[in-house]
């Protein structure tokens, strides 16, 4: 079976651009996370989706973040405008689970972001 | 607020011997401990999780100790490999899962 996929795998870009990343969680996966590693603060969850509603967003850091999730398959986060502080490794992860649980999150290879 | 703390950014030891890694969370209304590694370039993988009603679950060479009392966790390898080289996340599950900073664990041959 295939995994979580992420695209792209990495992306530069200038500081004030649009940046979109995308996932596409396992088939028959339920829940999707997304989130963003930094050295400082390690993995933190920016939001999470069960059956394509948004349940807790508290961990988007500001209005230049947003996520969608159209469907069961597909979803996005987008960064606009984006600013050097965004730089960081951003990772989707799905579950079978419909709350935080045991239930392992399988996550994606991520998108390694640079803004310049 | 970081809820879950790995102190230890950096772990090294010798392959066959035991690591020990340790996390500390101060958010008593988790339910589950879960423990991720990650590899260069790959997302994190889950290893092993604990209930927070037990005090320790075993799965092969690894095992996580819960101390609820001092709000602790520590992940034992026994006995570590190479292969092991990684980033350890140790993460607390309740109303949301929060995880740690990590810790780079090298195991040397």
């Amino acid at each position: 079976d295939a995994g979580v996929i992420q695209s792209p795998r990495h992306e530069v870009t200038e500081m004030g651009q649009e940046v979109t990343l995308r996932c596409k969680p396992i088939s028959g996966h339920n829940s999707l996370f997304w989130y963003r590693q930094t050295m400082m603060r390690g993995l933190e969850l920016l939001i999470y989706f069960n059956n394509n509603v948004p349940i807790d967003d508290s961990g988007m850091p500001e209005d230049r973040f947003s996520a969608k999730m159209p469907n069961a398959s597909f979803s996005t986060l987008k960064i606009q405008p984006s600013e050097p502080r965004d730089s960081a490794v951003y990772f989707c992860a799905s579950s079978k689970s419909d709350r935080y649980s045991n239930q392992p999150q399988h996550f994606g290879d991520g998108t390694r972001l640079s803004i310049l | 607020d970081q809820q879950v703390k790995q102190n230890s950014p950096s772990l090294s030891v010798q392959e066959g011997r035991i690591s020990i890694l340790n996390c500390d969370y101060t958010n008593s209304m988790f339910d589950y401990f879960l423990w991720y590694k990650k590899y260069p370039a790959e997302g994190p993988t889950f290893l092993i999780s604990i209930s927070s009603i037990k005090d320790k679950n075993e799965d092969g060479r690894f095992t996580v100790f819960l101390n609820k009392s001092a709000k602790h966790l520590s992940l034992h390898i026994v006995p570590s490999q190479p292969g092991d080289s990684a980033v350890y996340f140790c993460g607390g599950s309740g109303s949301r899962l929060t995880f740690g900073e990590g810790t780079q664990l090298t195991v040397n041959p």
